[in-house]
């Protein structure tokens, strides 16, 4: 059964930094591209980031382009996200999932809200 | 960017057959794909690359369409599909989502 399971949110103060990690399981996460996706309270869903399963290509939203970092570790089977010049606006569900090129698993999201 | 339009919500009675459309501001093939989101879950994938039922998802959804013009059919509508549904296009990055439709029972 495929898993991923979403950590390190919180509350942080605007301008900080906060480090996601996504764990995955039931799956060869090394040959999976994986993305970040996220939705603010009762709103849509936002693309984020795509990092391809060899780490050798990745993607931003424009967003959150130079300021937020998509990596992962296949020997850990885990993906992050790190996250630097949190604003308001990135208040949001913090969603990873897999690719085929199609985002056919997601995690049950961590939450990150930013506030003075 | 592709931006996709969804109507906001539907109103249907159980039973009933609905139809959610979603267009694309430009083609996207059969590169769209639904999911459903209930209240507190993430999204679940229910139809991959226009028409395709994702395993385990039950044959009361199907989906049609091509290029710009994109339905999602639930028939017949049953309580347990009150819910907000998502369309994506994986066409082009950046990936977008519609707006979302929100399911209700009249």
């Amino acid at each position: 059964e495929v898993q991923l399971v979403e950590s390190g949110g919180g509350l942080v103060k605007p301008g900080s930094s906060l480090k996601l990690s996504c764990v995955a399981s039931g799956f060869t996460f090394s040959s999976y591209g994986m993305h970040w996706i996220r939705q603010a309270p009762k709103k849509g869903l936002e693309w984020i980031a795509l990092i391809y399963y060899d780490s050798s290509n990745k993607y931003y939203a424009d967003s959150v382009k130079g300021r937020f970092t998509i990596s992962r570790d296949n020997s850990k089977n885990t993906l992050y996200l790190e996250m630097n010049s949190l604003r308001s606006e990135d208040t949001a569900m913090y969603y990873c999932a897999k690719s085929t090129g199609i985002t056919d698993y997601w995690g049950q999201g961590v939450m990150v809200t930013v506030s003075s | 960017d592709t931006v996709l339009t969804q109507s906001p919500a539907l109103a249907v009675s159980l039973g009933q057959r609905v139809t959610i459309s979603c267009r694309a501001s430009k083609s996207v093939s059969t590169y769209m794909h639904w999911y459903q989101q209930k209240s507190g879950q993430q999204p679940k994938l229910l139809i991959y690359s226009a028409s395709n039922l994702e395993s385990g998802v039950p044959s009361r959804f199907s989906g049609s369409g091509s290029g710009t013009d994109f339905t999602l059919t639930i028939d017949p509508v049953e309580a347990d599909d009150i819910a907000n549904y998502y369309c994506q296009q994986s066409n082009e990055l950046p990936l977008t989502f519609g707006s979302g439709t929100k399911l209700e029972i009249k």
